[in-house]
């Protein structure tokens, strides 16, 4: 059974600009998170997708947004890209929303200059 | 607040020696705790999970128990080994309507040779 795939792995943008990052979940899963680490920093909660709906979202400005297809696949985007953006984006999926295991991606470093 | 602590922030230890992690919370009403290892620049991956009920569960060399009327939960590892090396977070889940996840900082682990 394949894992969570993410990409892209690395990608590298500067100020200003956007982002889109993917994540293709488990097969069968249908509950999709998205989370970013900083250096240093635990994992800070995004926001989470069920049958393409969101069900939670974290306290992060309107710039991070996303969606999730009929296929569960997600994708998350960041507007006007800030140096502080710069960190590791992981994806975790799980069968079902809020109670199941998340199993995590190997994750999009982002690196904004 | 809901909050999980862990100490140390980071330990070396050579290898072949035993460790032990720490993790308390103040995360109510609870639901589970689990610990994760994260390989640098790689996703967490799951290593226990324990609800209310369970003082101590085993996954191979690695051994976590819960104080769940103290909050407080530690990761033992025996004879550890290079491929140690990681970071391990511990995860704690609220039972609220969202059963929202509080994430620790996580402990920076060194194995050395």
């Amino acid at each position: 059974k394949a894992g969570v795939t993410q990409t892209p792995r690395y990608l590298i943008k500067t100020r200003g600009q956007q982002v889109t990052l993917s994540c293709s979940p488990i097969s069968g899963h249908r509950s999709v998170s998205w989370y970013q680490q900083t250096p240093g920093q635990g994992l800070q909660f995004l926001f989470e997708y069920f049958s393409e709906t969101q069900r939670n979202k974290g306290n992060f400005p309107g710039r991070f947004s996303g969606r999730q297809f009929s296929n569960s696949r997600s994708e998350m985007n960041v507007s006007t890209l800030e140096l502080g953006d710069s960190a590791l984006y992981l994806c975790a999926s799980s069968p079902e929303p809020q109670r199941g295991e998340l199993f995590f991606g190997e994750g999009s470093r982002l690196t904004v200059l | 607040k809901n909050q999980v602590e862990q100490s140390p922030q980071s330990l070396i230890i050579l290898e072949g020696k035993n460790c032990t992690l720490q993790c308390n919370y103040t995360v109510s009403p609870f639901s589970n705790l689990r610990w994760y290892k994260q390989d640098t620049g790689r996703g967490p991956v799951s290593l226990t999970i324990m609800t209310f009920s369970e003082n101590t569960k085993s996954n191979g060399r690695y051994t976590a128990t819960l104080d769940a009327d103290t909050k407080q939960s530690s990761l033992h590892i025996t004879a550890s080994q290079l491929s140690d090396s990681a970071s391990y977070i511990c995860v704690v889940r609220r039972m609220d309507s969202n059963y929202q996840l509080i994430w620790g900082a996580g402990t920076k682990l060194i194995i050395k040779p």
